[in-house]
């Protein structure tokens, strides 16, 4: 199986700061099936990025993806209170799907 | 607005079966695929399986031997059933669904401990 290895494993920054999220497969993502989505404690976990650079409907467009391959990042370019979260990359160009072991984005 | 809304048992004892079913409200559970996912505390996120709505399955090789989704289309549910847990299964179990893509909807998830 794909092996999602995401880094860093906690990023604190301040809200109104750009964050830069890695995402690295083991091996190349099919047809760039990457995905990127946003948890937060008790809520269901919302896509915010498919097919490695495509926003999701109702998206802010501070949310941006890119890479192809092997190597996927996931930027929100100015952050808002609300994006303190955790951040998840999944790949669904393979069976079975995988996951990352997510990246925190936590407040400084 | 399509929701989807896990129940079940919260506790489980070990080599018992667990049981969930999601309920999903706002849409149609026709046309699309439903998936478990489950998280184990302080762990990643673990895709178990999915079903189509027509009743075709497929599951993660590593728990095939002990998992089977169904669809009850009259009532717009779809249920996991994972058979001789350990505690290696605690986890929040997520449902969520997907057109032959990413999982554009989820349900809140539900804690289930295996435990005696």
């Amino acid at each position: 199986e794909i092996v999602l290895t995401q880094s860093p494993g906690t990023l604190s920054l301040s809200p109104g700061e750009r964050a830069t999220l890695s995402c690295r497969a083991s091996q190349s993502v099919a047809n760039n099936y990457l995905a990127w989505y946003q948890q937060k404690p008790g809520q269901a976990s919302r896509l915010l990025i498919y097919g490695a650079s495509s926003r999701a409907a109702g998206i802010p467009d501070r949310f941006s993806g890119s890479g192809s391959g092997t190597d996927f990042t996931l930027t929100i370019s100015r952050l808002e209170p609300e994006d303190f979260a955790v951040y998840y990359c999944q790949q669904y160009g393979t069976s079975p799907r995988t996951f990352g072991q997510g990246t925190k984005v936590e407040i400084k | 607005q399509v929701q989807l809304q896990e129940s079940g048992p919260g506790l489980v004892k070990p080599s018992e079966t667990l049981s969930l079913t999601c309920t999903v409200s706002g849409g149609s559970i026709s046309s699309y695929y439903w998936s478990w996912i489950r998280q184990p505390p302080g762990k990643g996120l673990e895709w178990i399986g999915y079903i189509y709505y027509s009743g075709s399955t497929n599951y993660n090789p590593s728990l095939k031997t002990r998992v089977t989704i169904s669809v009850d289309m009259s009532k717009n549910q779809f249920s996991l059933k994972l058979t001789s847990v350990t505690a290696a299964d605690t986890a929040v179990y997520y449902c969520a669904r997907h057109a032959p893509g990413p999982y554009d909807y989820w349900g809140q998830g539900t804690l289930v401990t295996v435990s005696s």
